[in-house]
């Protein structure tokens, strides 16, 4: 149980597109999701808390218009990262928290954009 | 914020050998949790241990919240050990975000 997925697994876009992640918690329902980001050979930052039915919590220095997250539903999550560049390349991982509220945490496998 | 911090940075072994990770963090949390990130970059939950003991065949891990630390020990290793073991914690709300550490980049070696 507890089965987060996210899609695409890896994507090439070019500068100036937009690209959407999709975060989904397969058997289980999540109020609260969170998407990271990971450079290479660093840790995981957080970017922004999403919580089902109202807007996403960015952490500072990260750009919400540049940034939309969209928690439509109790099991998806989206990141649409607007207007690419190659310094948004990065790989961004999600999470949820199972409703009702839990403390465990469960990731997706993550989604590696490069951005040309 | 909570601050976390992992050591060693970076541990080389040879296979059979056993090994403890360790990770410190500033504040009382409520969430707790070890991941092995494989080559891929899939987070695998290896414990969720806000406190006490668990084990999971040659991986243990012990929480003492009051003094707040948490170990890792990896017994027997294996080259299929490698990787990067991070720890993340939570403060003492529902609904907060994992803060990481900067993990431990293990090589297991033949």
């Amino acid at each position: 149980g507890a089965v987060v997925s996210q899609h695409p697994s890896r994507v090439i876009c070019k500068s100036g597109t937009s690209v959407k992640i999709e975060c989904r918690s397969l058997d289980f329902q999540a109020t609260t999701m969170f998407w990271y980001r990971q450079f290479p050979k660093q840790s995981l930052m957080l970017m922004a808390t999403s919580n089902e039915g109202s807007k996403a919590t960015y952490e500072q220095g990260v750009e919400k218009d540049k940034f939309l997250i969209n928690h439509a539903s109790l099991t998806l999550s989206t990141l649409t990262v607007t207007s690419a560049h190659p310094e948004d390349s990065s790989f961004y991982i999600c999470s949820a928290l199972p409703t009702p509220a839990s403390y465990e945490q469960y990731f997706g496998p993550g989604t590696r954009l490069t951005v040309t | 914020g909570i601050q976390v911090e992992q050591s060693p940075p970076d541990l080389i072994l040879q296979e059979g050998a056993n090994s403890t990770l360790r990770c410190n963090f500033s504040d009382s949390v409520n969430n707790l949790q070890w991941f092995h990130q494989n080559p891929w970059g899939q987070l695998i939950n290896l414990f969720y241990i806000p406190s006490g003991t668990k084990q999971n065949g040659r991986l243990s891990a012990t929480t003492v919240a009051t003094e707040r630390y948490s170990l890792l020990y990896i017994s027997s290793s294996q080259t299929t050990d490698s990787g990067v073991y991070f720890c993340a914690v939570s403060a003492n709300q529902a609904g907060t975000a994992l803060i990481f550490g900067k993990g431990t980049t293990l090589s297991v070696s033949s």
